[in-house]
Formats: structure tokens, C-alpha cells, sequence
């Protein structure tokens, strides 16, 4: 059974750095490519970033582009995102996700969700 | 505002089928696939439909997606209470080298 559990959020204050991770386990976590989506209450899903399996290649949305940086470790199962210069509409539920395939930008979708690590950044 | 469109609500009542819409202002479904995923209150979002129209193993055959021009659509046939979920669609947009979601539909089962 895929498990992915979230680390890392809290409180923060704009401008300021805060780094997530993602223990994954129940699946050859090297063989897949890994996203972090975020959940903000009452606007629904963002994709964050996204990274190939043997991290080859990135991609951000426009809105943490810069900002946030996506990384992994396979040898420990574990995947991070970096985030600086953070906002207040960063506030948001970051969920890590398994892709389907080895490429996060293949197109057929994410099957493997962990329940998430609120991060608040207000002053 | 999403790049993809979802009516914000949909009901039925139990046994009865849904159909719920996601829509591209762009291309993103009209040349990539489509992925549905529902939030059930309290727990992490779960894969119903990839790639158009096909199931994860342990998704139930109540769930069907289908794909035409611009527009996906998730049937939900048999509704039962437990489905009453938020329903987010989401494709991968080529000009923004992103995936997109749509805002989601709230599926409520009188």
C-alpha cells in the first residue's frame, strides 16, 4: 500500500524559509516520479511542482517559480521542497503525490496521495 | 480563477446518476488527457479516472470518465451517500508546462 507522510509545516512568517518532507514507502518510490500539490480551503487544488524519478527534470507553476525548489533522495525514499521568499497565499495544505509513471509532466495523473502538512505564513 | 471549468455543485439522489463536467478555456483537454480525483471530507485525495477513461484497480465500475473536443466528463452511476465528495479534474496544459485543476464540483447525494 503506497504511504507518503508529510513533515515540516507550521508557522512562518512572510519572507521567510521552511522546508517539507515526504517519507514514502509501500512502493519502489525510485521508480516514480513525485509531485507536491497544495489544498487551500475553499479554492480547491494547485499543482506546486513535480520532478522525474531520477530527478532529470523539474517543472514549478508560475506561481512559486523562483521560489520553491523540488528535490529527492532514493537511496532514503524521501522527497522536499524547498520553500523561500514565502507569502501569505502560500498558506495552503501540501500534500505529496506518486505519480502514475516516471515523468511528472506524462500526462495520465497522480494515484498516490499523503493526507498533507499545513503550512500558515502570516505575521 | 482554474483554467479548467467545473460547476461549482452537482446532486442526485441515491441510485441515481451523475454526470459532472470539466471544460478547457484553452487546449489542455483538447490535446492531453484527463485524471479525476475525489475529496472525500477529511481524508486525502484519492485517483478516480486517468488518462480519460481509465480506472485505478479498486476504483468500482460506477466510475466512468470519457473525453470529447474540449470537454471531460465523470459519470457516477448508483449514487450511494458516500460519494457526496468534492470532484476535481485536472490535465496537463502544455503552454504553461503545468498541470492544471479545475475548481472542483461538490457532489452532494440527497
Amino acid at each position: 500500500e503506497v504511504q507518503l507522510v508529510e513533515s515540516g509545516g507550521g508557522m512562518v512568517q512572510p519572507g521567510r524559509p521552511l522546508r517539507l518532507s515526504c517519507a514514502a514507502s509501500g512502493f519502489a518510490f525510485y521508480d516514480y516520479a513525485m509531485h507536491w500539490v497544495r489544498q487551500v480551503p475553499g479554492k480547491g487544488l494547485e499543482w506546486v511542482s513535480g520532478i522525474n524519478w531520477d530527478s532529470s527534470s523539474v517543472g514549478y507553476a508560475d506561481s512559486v517559480k523562483g521560489r520553491f525548489t523540488i528535490s529527492r533522495d532514493n537511496a532514503k525514499n524521501l522527497l522536499y521542497l524547498e520553500m523561500h521568499s514565502l507569502r501569505t497565499e502560500d498558506t495552503a495544505l501540501y500534500h505529496c503525490v506518486k505519480d502514475v509513471t516516471r515523468y511528472f509532466d506524462y500526462l495520465y495523473g497522480m494515484d498516490g496521495w499523503g493526507q498533507g502538512t499545513t503550512v500558515t505564513v502570516s505575521s | 480563477q482554474s483554467v479548467l471549468t467545473q460547476p461549482p455543485s452537482a446532486s442526485g439522489t441515491p441510485g441515481q446518476s451523475v454526470t459532472l463536467t470539466c471544460s478547457g478555456a484553452n487546449s489542455e483537454i483538447d490535446l492531453n488527457p484527463v485524471s479525476w480525483y475525489q475529496l472525500l471530507p477529511g481524508t486525502a485525495p484519492r485517483l478516480l479516472i486517468y488518462s480519460n477513461n481509465q480506472r485505478p484497480s479498486g476504483v468500482p465500475d460506477r466510475f466512468s470518465g470519457s473525453k470529447s473536443a474540449t470537454s471531460a466528463s465523470l459519470a457516477i452511476s448508483g449514487l450511494q451517500s458516500g460519494d457526496e465528495a468534492d470532484y476535481y479534474c485536472a490535465a496537463w496544459d502544455d503552454s504553461l508546462s503545468a498541470w492544471v485543476f479545475g475548481g472542483g464540483t461538490k457532489l452532494t447525494v440527497l
